[in-house]
């Protein structure tokens, strides 16, 4: 089966600019995750889908970030103005039971440089 | 809250030896999961192994086996015969059993692991 797909690969933006990234799922995966991994540190949740609806969103910056996920697919996660310290890795994941106890399956992930 | 303490940033092992990498959590929970992930280069975070707390037998996957003690809350990774392709981040990570807002993983910070020749 075709993997979790994220776009673009690399992203370099200024700060106070406006940047989004894309996810599709593993097709069939009902919950949707994106991680923020800052250098040095584990992934942190951001924002927490089940189908088209969130689930958690309390470690979302919500002034500068915001995420959706039409039709219960992709998602797409857009973070307007960037400052600095949102450099970082950016992690999407699925998994099929929503409880995600089996675990997720992660994209490879979009590297973000704010300068 | 849940914490996730792996107190070895980086780790070296000697292509085919047996290689232990420790983690420790916090949790009032007496239910839960626990995970290692590795993270080679790609960046693509990939599940090694998990655990259920309930279980008492520890998981095992081919040459990666976990010893997990409960009552001290300690989850390590043993990687038997290590290759290079083992080389890579790995992290550990715990789930609550609850739904909703808690049902996130909360990770590590991650160990280093160098294979050599």
């Amino acid at each position: 089966e075709a993997g979790v797909a994220q776009s673009p690969r690399y992203k370099i933006i200024e700060k106070r600019q406006s940047v989004a990234f894309w996810c599709n799922p593993i097709s069939g995966h009902a919950t949707l995750y994106w991680y923020q991994q800052i250098l040095g540190q584990g992934p942190k949740l951001l924002i927490q889908f089940q189908n088209n609806g969130v689930v958690d969103d309390s470690q979302l910056p919500k002034d500068r970030f915001s995420a959706e996920r039409l039709k219960g697919v992709d998602s797409t996660l857009k973070i307007q103005p960037a400052k600095l310290e949102d450099s970082a890795v950016y992690l999407c994941a699925s998994s099929l039971e929503w409880t995600g106890v089996y675990g997720y399956t992660f994209g490879s992930g979009t590297r973000l440089t704010v300068v | 809250a849940q914490t996730v303490t792996q107190s070895q940033p980086e780790m070296s092992v000697q292509e085919a030896e047996t290689v232990t990498l420790s983690c420790t959590y916090d949790t009032s929970e007496s239910d839960y999961y626990l995970f290692w992930y590795k993270q080679p280069p790609s960046r693509q975070m990939i599940l090694v192994i998990r655990q259920e707390a309930y279980k008492q037998q520890n998981a095992t996957e081919n040459r990666f086996s976990v010893n997990f003690q409960k009552a001290a809350k300690s989850f390590s990774l043993k990687i038997s015969d290590s290759q290079l392709g083992d080389a890579a981040m790995y992290f550990c990570a715990y789930r609550s059993p609850n739904t909703g807002t808690a049902s996130k993983l909360t990770f590590g910070t991650g160990t280093r692991l160098q294979v050599t020749l």
